[in-house]
């Protein structure tokens, strides 16, 4: 089994639709992050967590929010879609030091 | 904001060049840099690390730093086809306290048979 599952794998959702995109990881890192790529931008830090009780806002989090109900779950949440949120939302995690990332296979979103 | 700048390519080489992947970034006191491989369509895999200035070698890969010009760079020894990807440069910076990722662009690598 993977170690870091993200569900659902693809969405296709209409604007103004809530929906929320989640990450389990079987690692049992502390450390939990939400990426956003897009084509010719890389990736880009939305929220990251250091623990349960500990969530950081990343360099684009407006129109997004987060919840990290467990420390093997971190769900990411749009609240109200918008066209160009459509993305490749990648979930990861590390371990105490941070440094290497260990990357789910990405969920496609597209808001129509 | 703190910035890593990549070529985004794409860089073509022959099979069994070496193929060459720059990254710069501007945050002087960043400790930490990683590259990473990406398929199209899959998430990206950890190639190699490097934390202290000069070279590291894992097989084919090298890593190179350079703190005092803030550079980083990946050497790819007898390009295979299979390392056709695009290649992604993150330098760890610190953020209230704690160290965090920041990702370049990306460069896109086609080797060619």
């Amino acid at each position: 089994d993977a170690d870091v599952t993200q569900t659902p794998r693809n969405r296709i959702t209409k604007t103004g639709k809530r929906i929320m995109l989640e990450c389990s990881q079987t690692k049992g890192h502390d450390r939990m992050y939400w990426y956003r790529q897009d084509p010719g931008l890389g990736l880009r830090l939305i929220y990251y967590s250091f623990d349960v009780k500990d969530i950081n806002k990343g360099e684009i989090s407006d129109g997004y929010s987060v919840s990290r109900q467990a420390q093997a779950k971190f769900s990411l949440s749009l609240e109200s879609a918008i066209p160009n949120q459509t993305a490749l939302y990648f979930c990861a995690t590390s371990d105490l030091f941070g440094d290497t990332q260990y990357f789910g296979p990405g969920t496609r979103l597209t808001v129509l | 904001q703190k910035e890593v700048e990549q070529n985004s390519g794409p860089l073509s080489v022959p099979e069994g060049a070496i193929a060459s992947l720059n990254c710069t970034y501007s945050d002087r006191v960043s400790q930490s840099f990683f590259w990473y491989r990406q398929y199209s369509g899959k998430s990206p895999e950890l190639i190699m690390s490097i934390y202290s200035n000069g070279d590291k070698e894992d097989g084919r890969f090298t890593a190179q730093l350079n703190k005092a010009s803030q550079y980083v760079s990946l050497l790819i020894r007898d390009s295979q086809p299979s390392d056709s990807a695009t290649y992604l440069c993150a330098v760890f910076h610190a953020s209230g306290g704690s160290y965090i990722p920041t990702f370049g662009r990306g460069t896109s690598l086609i080797v060619h048979p």
